[in-house]
């Protein structure tokens, strides 16, 4: 696509509850990746896939947090046990590569009640 | 471990003034740093990157600088008009495919 697309654009959701964001990277990108944006901060780093594996995932903060990428293309972040700490803003990115600009999607805001 | 600050966090100035927007990091071992551009409730918008063996990029009413050796960049916007107005983000590409974050100023021009 034209664009990095994100859906939902807004989940409200109960503490305790299991959710999924999706990514839709610009075709042809092979490099994808999520952060989190708490609010009146800066993205922080997540996860990166190159191609369908995912090559560091040292920023996510615990084993409730997992991110797939099946077909090198579609990534989905899951959140099992959701927490009100979980609340914030989930960007995705992708890349051509190393030394190319990265284009964000426009967030999923989560909201856990 | 890399670390972004951008100065200053705010900024309120009348339509039409030039400003700069600057942003410093710790350690000068960066792949490119690339600043974007984030409205109210919306994701990231990309205006400018600049590689490391670059000294500059512009783009229309924006001129970002980068010196790596002293670990600073600038934002240069001439000209400001209220559609400006949003919060600037700086990020370095550390090399680890992780791009680090400042905090963004928040510019508001006003009419």
């Amino acid at each position: 696509g034209a664009g990095v697309s994100q859906t939902p654009s807004n989940k409200v959701t109960e503490k305790g509850k299991y959710v999924e964001l999706r990514c839709d990277p610009i075709s042809g990108h092979t490099a994808l990746y999520w952060y989190r944006q708490s609010l009146g901060q800066g993205p922080e780093f997540l996860i990166y896939f190159q191609g369908t594996g995912a090559a560091d995932d040292s920023g996510l903060p615990n084993d409730r947090f997992f991110a797939v990428r099946p077909e090198g293309s579609v990534s989905t972040l899951k959140i099992q046990r959701t927490e009100r700490g979980d609340s914030a803003v989930y960007l995705c990115a992708s890349s051509l590569g190393q030394n190319t600009g990265y284009t964000f999607g426009s967030g999923t805001r989560l909201t856990v009640v | 471990k890399q670390e972004v600050t951008q100065i200053p966090a705010a900024l309120s100035v009348p339509e039409g003034e030039n400003l700069v927007l600057n942003c410093s990091f710790t350690d000068s071992a960066i792949y490119n740093l690339q600043w974007f551009r984030q409205d109210p409730g919306k994701g990231l918008t990309s205006l400018l990157l600049i590689q490391s063996s670059q000294r500059e990029q512009t783009s229309g009413r924006l001129n970002a600088s980068l010196d790596k050796s002293s670990g600073r960049s600038t934002l240069y916007i001439a000209a400001s008009q209220p559609g400006d107005s949003a919060t600037y983000l700086c990020a370095v590409n550390t090399g680890f495919q992780k791009l680090v974050f400042g905090t963004g100023t928040r510019l508001l021009v006003s009419p």
